[in-house]
């Protein structure tokens, strides 16, 4: 079975702030890790992926993520965050390759403070 | 492409009543997913289909759930009766399986269902 863990139900950050939202995922096999974000009221907008090669990921909004398989991690990061990246974040695994669900974590909320 | 589309947008009806949500995925994705938001219980994977098979159900809450996808382009999340408690955000996603890589998935606005 695979899984996705966000450890953190909230991360507040200072607007200029450098931000991190924390990922961890478990999975049988090669994994496709991915990263959405949630505005009130609407669907789940994706980011960025990692699917293979250069760990560090770029995305969207100038959002990027690391990941790291010794760790299992994948965390989102932002050198300097905006108001407006204020927002429901989810992190998600599948395998790369045949039959995968679609596993997501339960989101962390990101509120950056003016 | 438009996207992925859901119909409708907020549906309100009373409890025992079949409410029929709809999902059209994008066009050549051949795998597509139901889930169901709420706050209690975050973001649940439903059912998931591939090239127009359900592959794992085991989302499924109950029978008074289910969900057909008759060919490609159209999907049908259905619930009978409807209950209080399936009062959710459903959101319908696809994606496509190219050369046997599963890509991203992408969302529809989703379906906000009250049931009263």
């Amino acid at each position: 079975a695979q899984s996705v863990a966000q450890p953190e139900d909230q991360v507040n950050v200072a607007e200029g702030n450098p931000l991190t939202v924390k990922c961890t995922y478990s999975v049988s096999g090669n994994p496709y890790l991915f990263w959405y974000v949630q505005y009130p009221n609407r669907g789940l907008q994706f980011l960025l992926k990692y699917i293979t090669g250069d760990n560090l990921v770029k995305g969207s909004y100038g959002f990027e993520a690391e990941f790291n398989k010794s760790q299992t991690s994948f965390h989102l990061k932002k050198p300097s965050a905006l108001v407006s990246d204020s927002a429901l974040y989810f992190c998600a695994v599948r395998l790369n390759s045949g039959y995968s669900t679609l596993t997501f974590g339960k989101g962390t909320m990101l509120l950056v403070s003016p | 492409d438009a996207g992925v589309i859901q119909s409708p947008r907020h549906e309100v009806t009373e409890m025992g009543q079949e409410v029929t949500l709809r999902c059209k995925p994008i066009s050549g994705h051949n795998s597509l997913f139901w889930y169901r938001q709420t706050m209690m219980r975050g973001l649940e994977l439903l059912i998931y289909f591939n090239n127009n098979v359900p592959i794992d159900d085991s989302g499924m809450p109950e029978d008074r759930f289910s969900a057909k996808m008759p060919n490609a382009s159209f999907s049908t999340l259905k619930i009978q009766p409807s209950e209080p408690r399936d009062s959710a955000v459903y959101f319908c996603a696809s994606s496509s399986n190219s050369g046997g890589a599963n890509t991203e998935a992408f969302f529809g606005q989703g379906t906000r269902l009250t049931v009263v």
